[in-house]
């Protein structure tokens, strides 16, 4: 099963577009919704993380927006670059008790094309 | 860099061996947590050790075994080696206090298995 779902699996864009990246999940317990930006043979590093208690947070071209109702959330890329070429995941956890291991979507291979 | 490191970089062994990769937290990070990335799986969360002991379990096979030690570095032993433990696994830890910087999980550069 499944717990976050992430769509699309790659995502082609033009230099200056706009990149969209979808997630859904299903527990209800998470709490705590990071992405993390990973380039060929590196390991993945936080880009942005947002708590269920905003709708939207933003940090330079990247935003994410968060639906609790819909259980969804997404990244906005603005002005995406070709240095943005790379997988994101987006993940999930409950920070609420003594686990804390992230649970990831599948990953989008974006590509920006120049 | 994320301040973690994961030795070694590459491994190539065959089925039935066995392997201990290696991570380093980062300085004060007391949890240290290992996951495995393969090309159907994505990434999968393996185990958590928090300070010596271990908080958490997810996907990890009998096989496979970890353990912090005191200076807070971490191993992880996969045994009886099979052609389908071939993968990436990553090393993250994280401080694991309260408030959003302190959860933030920091990944090592990995270290990539392949079993012939």
């Amino acid at each position: 099963q499944q717990q976050v779902k992430q769509s699309p699996q790659s995502l082609i864009v033009q230099k200056g577009g706009i990149s969209i990246i979808n997630c859904a999940y299903e527990n209800t317990a998470f709490d705590y919704f990071p992405w993390y930006q990973q380039f060929p043979g590196k390991g993945p590093a936080l880009l942005i993380a947002i708590r269920p208690d905003v709708s939207e947070k933003k940090e330079g071209r990247f935003t994410i927006s968060f639906n609790k109702s819909a259980k969804q959330f997404s990244l906005h890329i603005m002005d995406s670059q070709p240095g943005d070429s790379a997988t994101y995941f987006c993940a999930a956890s409950t920070r609420g008790g003594s686990q804390g291991n992230l649970i990831f979507g599948k990953g989008t291979k974006l590509s920006v094309k120049p | 860099d994320s301040g973690v490191t994961q030795t070694p970089k590459h491994l190539i062994t065959a089925t039935g061996q066995r392997v201990t990769l290696r991570c380093s937290p980062r300085s004060g990070d007391l949890s240290v947590y290992w996951y495995q990335q393969s090309l159907d799986q994505g990434l999968q969360f393996l185990i958590q050790y928090y300070n010596g002991e271990e908080r958490a379990k997810g996907n990890i096979l009998e096989r496979f075994s970890a353990q912090q030690f005191p200076d807070l570095h971490s191993e992880l032993n996969l045994s009886s080696l099979e052609l389908g433990d071939s993968a990436l696994y990553f090393c993250a830890s994280s401080v694991d206090g309260t408030g959003l910087s302190k959860e933030t999980q920091y990944f090592g550069p990995g270290t990539r298995l392949l079993v012939l």
